[in-house]
């Protein structure tokens, strides 16, 4: 069974940083792209970061760029974001989520809470 | 980036209606259009991917359709546990997802 469950979330303070892992279950981990989705609070869903199979290639939002990071290791089936600089627009509950073959994502993790305020 | 546009942004419907909610994209993205359910405080489930193949374990009763621009999904006989909110989200570059259609029971 596929399982991908997120963890590192907090309340931090404007400025601050967090590294969210999401660790992968259940299927070849190295096989597939790897994806960061968030929700804020009564909002809708906007895609954050992906990165590739091997981790050689990612990609970001504008709104993210050059402040988080997503990296990944292979060995222990995780995926990360490395958040700093947040702000209190970051505030969101994000998401890991399994790329099917083309950016279209087949399984999520349940999220985890981020907030942002001081 | 290619702006996706849901509609209706809310629908009120009863168990066994027939429903259909409609994406459009800002631009071609051929059939790169995929369609997720959210229910209330859990994660999104993927439900049709490519405008039209029903992923894996998805009730038949839930099909999509239309390329280009135009894209719409049908649920043909609602279920109680269809009451929730849903997503397009187009794949043909960075992904954008739509506003999302909360459907509510009447």
């Amino acid at each position: 069974e596929v399982q991908l469950v997120e963890s590192g979330g907090a309340l931090v303070q404007p400025g601050g940083s967090l590294r969210l892992s999401c660790a992968a279950s259940g299927f070849t981990f190295n096989a597939n792209w790897m994806h960061w989705v968030r929700q804020a609070p009564g909002k809708g869903l906007v895609w954050v970061s992906r990165i590739n199979s091997d981790g050689s290639v990612t990609k970001y939002a504008d709104a993210v760029k050059g402040r988080f990071t997503i990296s990944r290791d292979n060995a222990k089936n995780t995926v990360y974001l490395q958040m700093n600089s947040l702000r209190v627009d970051d505030t969101a509950v994000y998401y890991c989520a399994r790329d099917l073959g083309w950016n279209d994502f087949d399984y999520w993790g349940q999220g985890t809470l981020v907030t942002v305020s001081s | 980036d290619i702006q996706v546009t849901q509609s209706p942004s809310s629908l009120s419907a009863s168990v066994g209606d027939r429903v259909t909610i409609t994406c459009r994209a800002s631009q071609t993205i051929t059939n790169y259009l995929n369609w997720y359910q959210q229910r209330l405080g859990k994660a999104p489930k993927l439900l049709i991917h490519a405008a039209s193949r029903l992923q894996n374990g998805v009730p038949s009763r839930f099909s999509g359709s239309g390329s280009g621009t135009d894209f719409t999904l049908t649920i043909s006989s609602l279920q109680p546990e269809d009451f929730a909110t849903y997503y397009c989200q187009q794949s043909y570059t960075t992904p954008t997802f739509g506003q999302g259609t909360k459907l509510e029971m009447k």
